[in-house]
C-alpha cells in the first residue's frame, strides 16, 4: 500500500462548480500536511498547509481527518486557472526528513 | 529574489557518462532535497540533507550521489547514468523552523531538470 494515495483523476468540471479531492495516508504518526499545486511541466508550489482545525483560504478549504487518516481539499466557484495537478504532501512532526508526495490529482476546468 | 536554481534545465546524455545537476538556493535554508517525478508515480525523494555535511537516503537513492559542502548548494551526481534514470528532477529547499511556524516545511522547488539517458 502506498504511504500517500490520491485519486489520479482527471476531474473534468465546468467553471463555477465545486470540486473536492481526498488524500489518504497510511502512517498515523504523520503530523504535517500540505496541498501543493503543479502546473504542467512546472515545479510544485505550496497551495496551503492543512491544520487540525481545518483552514480556509479564499475559495479553497482544507480539512484533516486524523481518525480516518485523510485530508481533503475543496475548491468552490472553480476558475479556468484552477486547472492543474494537486499534490498531497505528508511529513512527520519531528523533522523535515521524510517528505511523502502523493502522485497527484489532475483537475481540468472547462468553460 | 528568493529562489532555487537548477542547471542544466534540459540534458540528453548517453548511458555511463557521468553527469552532475547543480542546485543552489539563496534563502539560507538548512534542508535541501532531490526528487524525481515520473508519470503515475508522483514525486519520489532521492536524497535529502538536513544541513551542511549531513545527507541521507530518500526512497529511491540507487544510482545517485549527493554532497553538501556548502549550505546553499546541493548537487546531484549520476556516476553512471542508465535509461531508467530518464526523468524530471526537482531540487527543493526548506527552513527547518518550528512546526508551529506557518512556513514550516514549505518546500521551495527549483524549475526542474529534464534528463534523458539514451
Amino acid at each position: 500500500r502506498k504511504e500517500v494515495e490520491q485519486d489520479p483523476g482527471p476531474f473534468n468540471v465546468p467553471e463555477g462548480a465545486t470540486v473536492a479531492f481526498n488524500c489518504t495516508y497510511s502512517n498515523s504518526a504523520s503530523q504535517s500536511f500540505f496541498w501543493y499545486r503543479q502546473d504542467c511541466r512546472k515545479e510544485p508550489k505550496l497551495l496551503m498547509s492543512v491544520y487540525s482545525s481545518g483552514n480556509e483560504d479564499g475559495r479553497f478549504t482544507a480539512q484533516l481527518n486524523r481518525a480516518s487518516q485523510y485530508i481533503s481539499l475543496l475548491i468552490r466557484d472553480s476558475k479556468l486557472s484552477d486547472s492543474a495537478t494537486y499534490l498531497c504532501v505528508v511529513t512527520p512532526y519531528s523533522s523535515a526528513s521524510k517528505i511523502i508526495f502523493g502522485s497527484g490529482t489532475r483537475l481540468s476546468i472547462r468553460p | 529574489e528568493a529562489q532555487v536554481t537548477q542547471n542544466p534545465r534540459y540534458l540528453i546524455t548517453v548511458t555511463g557518462k557521468k553527469l552532475t545537476v547543480t542546485c543552489s538556493q539563496n534563502m539560507n535554508h538548512e534542508y535541501m532535497s532531490w526528487y524525481r517525478q515520473d508519470p503515475g508515480l508522483g514525486l519520489r525523494q532521492i536524497y535529502y540533507s538536513m544541513n551542511v555535511e549531513v545527507t541521507d537516503k530518500g526512497d529511491v537513492p540507487e544510482g545517485y550521489k549527493v554532497s553538501r559542502k556548502e549550505k546553499r548548494n546541493f548537487p546531484l551526481i549520476l556516476e553512471s547514468p542508465s535509461p531508467n534514470q530518464t526523468s524530471l528532477y526537482f531540487c527543493a529547499s526548506s527552513s527547518q523552523g518550528h512546526p508551529s511556524v506557518l512556513s514550516y516545511n514549505e518546500q521551495f522547488f527549483g524549475p526542474g531538470t529534464r534528463l534523458t539517458v539514451l
